[in-house]
């Protein structure tokens, strides 16, 4: 069964680094998401990107964020300068669009962990 | 803007049992899904069930169905014959429906967690 896959699984940085997570999305997916969840809290919305573009971004996804689909099959997420407060998983998820019999359901990926120190 | 709210942080059910969690949101759109998401330990997000919100009949798959009461805007999960692998945190989530656009986020409650008693 197709997956979305997510490297690194767990990568440690130093506050003020800047970092870049990786993810395949499901080859015919047209929607991609990243999405974090801070330990023991909900999972919270970052960006969308669709036609090679941010569709809908959050407040959480500020100028230190970026998103880019390099070549066709990736889609990467950086962070310039991280933060204490970066540290969360992140999960990246994709869908294919909705028609009649499919709700287009996002299927995510195992996340990669991120700790600041 | 739209919230979905799980009162329940946890819940714990004995094995063979049949339990029940709570999920409530709010909008004033009429198109939309809604979902039940598992995340055992392992971290990664399964989906368990999905309802669109024009059906009225109630979503069913295997051991789990959902009571959708559109009117007062709950979604709860139940979850019959409960099994040691069904421990974990869940999540229920909302997304705008294909009439409004194809952005497509999902927005998640704080998540109950499950304990499956031997």
């Amino acid at each position: 069964e197709p997956e979305v896959t997510q490297t690194p699984s767990h990568q440690v940085t130093q506050m003020g680094q800047e970092v870049i997570l990786r993810c395949v999305p499901i080859s015919n997916h047209l929607y991609f998401y990243w999405y974090r969840q801070i330990l023991g809290q909900k999972v919270e919305f970052l960006v969308s990107f669709y036609n090679n573009e941010i569709s809908e971004k959050s407040e959480i996804f500020d100028d230190q964020f970026s998103v880019e689909r390099p070549d066709g099959s990736n889609f990467t997420l950086k962070i310039r300068s991280t933060k204490l407060e970066d540290s969360a998983m992140y999960f990246c998820a994709s869908r294919d669009r909705e028609f009649v019999g499919n709700t287009g359901e996002l299927f995510f990926g195992e996340g990669s962990r991120l700790t600041v120190l | 803007a739209q919230t979905v709210t799980q009162s329940q942080p946890e819940m714990s059910v004995q094995e063979a049992e049949t339990v029940t969690l709570s999920c409530t949101y709010d909008t004033s759109e009429s198109d939309y899904y809604l979902f039940w998401y598992k995340q055992p330990p392992s971290r990664q997000m399964i989906l368990v069930i999905r309802q669109e919100a024009y059906k009225q009949q109630n979503a069913t798959e295997n051991r789990f169905s959902v009571n959708f009461q559109k009117a007062a805007k709950s979604f709860s999960l139940k979850i019959s014959d409960s099994q040691l692998g069904d421990a974990a945190m869940y999540f229920c989530a909302y997304r705008r429906g294909f009439f409004y656009n194809q952005g497509g986020k999902l927005i998640f409650g704080q998540g109950t967690e499950l304990s499956v008693k031997p």
